[in-house]
């Protein structure tokens, strides 16, 4: 397809266990964007990437969340030691160009629920 | 922390009425964007205004952009079951890049 995926679309871990979420945005888009989704919520940033270098990493809510894309394309979240404020959907968005006024394509999410 | 407030939060209306959705803030945004999710989806674009005081139509939703550029209003005219979804709006503040989102309005309109 052309739009961006995201998988696993759901995951269940345990309190403690470490989850890669995964990224492929569109073809040739250069932005890539992470926002995590709580439920009633909307999202909120968590890091950007501008090719294969992690421009703002400031919404990553604590040293346990780790984010790359080390090809500049596709990308992937790491979360480690999950806690159940964790529980929420991660979506990822790409973009075409850097700029204020550009698109941002979203993915469908990864569920992830911490029990 | 949210820096866009949108208000209600929730809406339920029968096919065939008018609503409007306000998204408000005390901040100043280069420009501000809609979305529409639907569950289990990711936001999709409904359009993109930058210019204090703009309006654009897309069919039966209305958009406006305040003159001050902190606050935004989305109007849909004779509602349809098929608008049903929760509303987003999102602002990039000057010189950024990243979205802002509101909390969203969920809306559902019943036949």
């Amino acid at each position: 397809g052309a739009g961006v995926s995201q998988s696993p679309r759901y995951k269940v871990a345990k309190r403690g266990q470490d989850v890669a979420l995964r990224c492929d945005p569109i073809s040739g888009h250069v932005s890539l964007f992470w926002y995590q989704q709580a439920l009633g919520q909307g999202p909120e940033f968590l890091t950007y990437f501008q090719n294969e270098a992690q421009l703002d990493k400031s919404g990553l809510p604590s040293d346990r969340f780790f984010a790359e894309r080390p090809e500049g394309s596709v990308s992937t979240l790491k979360i480690q030691r999950t806690q159940q404020e964790d529980s929420a959907v991660y979506l990822c968005a790409s973009s075409s160009r850097p700029g204020l006024y550009n698109e941002q394509f979203f993915g469908p999410g990864t569920r992830l629920t911490v029990l | 922390t949210q820096l866009l407030e949108q208000s209600p939060q929730f809406l339920s209306i029968q096919e065939g009425e008018n609503l409007t959705v306000y998204c408000n803030s005390s901040s100043v945004f280069s420009s501000l964007q809609w979305y529409r999710q639907e569950p289990g989806e990711g936001p999709v674009l409904l359009v993109t205004v930058v210019t204090g005081g703009e309006v654009k139509k897309l069919k039966r939703l209305t958009f406006q952009f305040g003159d001050a550029r902190k606050d935004s209003s989305l109007h849909i005219t004779a509602a349809q079951p098929g608008d049903t979804g929760l509303y987003l709006c999102a602002g990039v503040k000057n010189s950024g890049y990243a979205l802002n989102f509101g909390k969203g309005t969920s809306l559902l309109v019943t036949p």
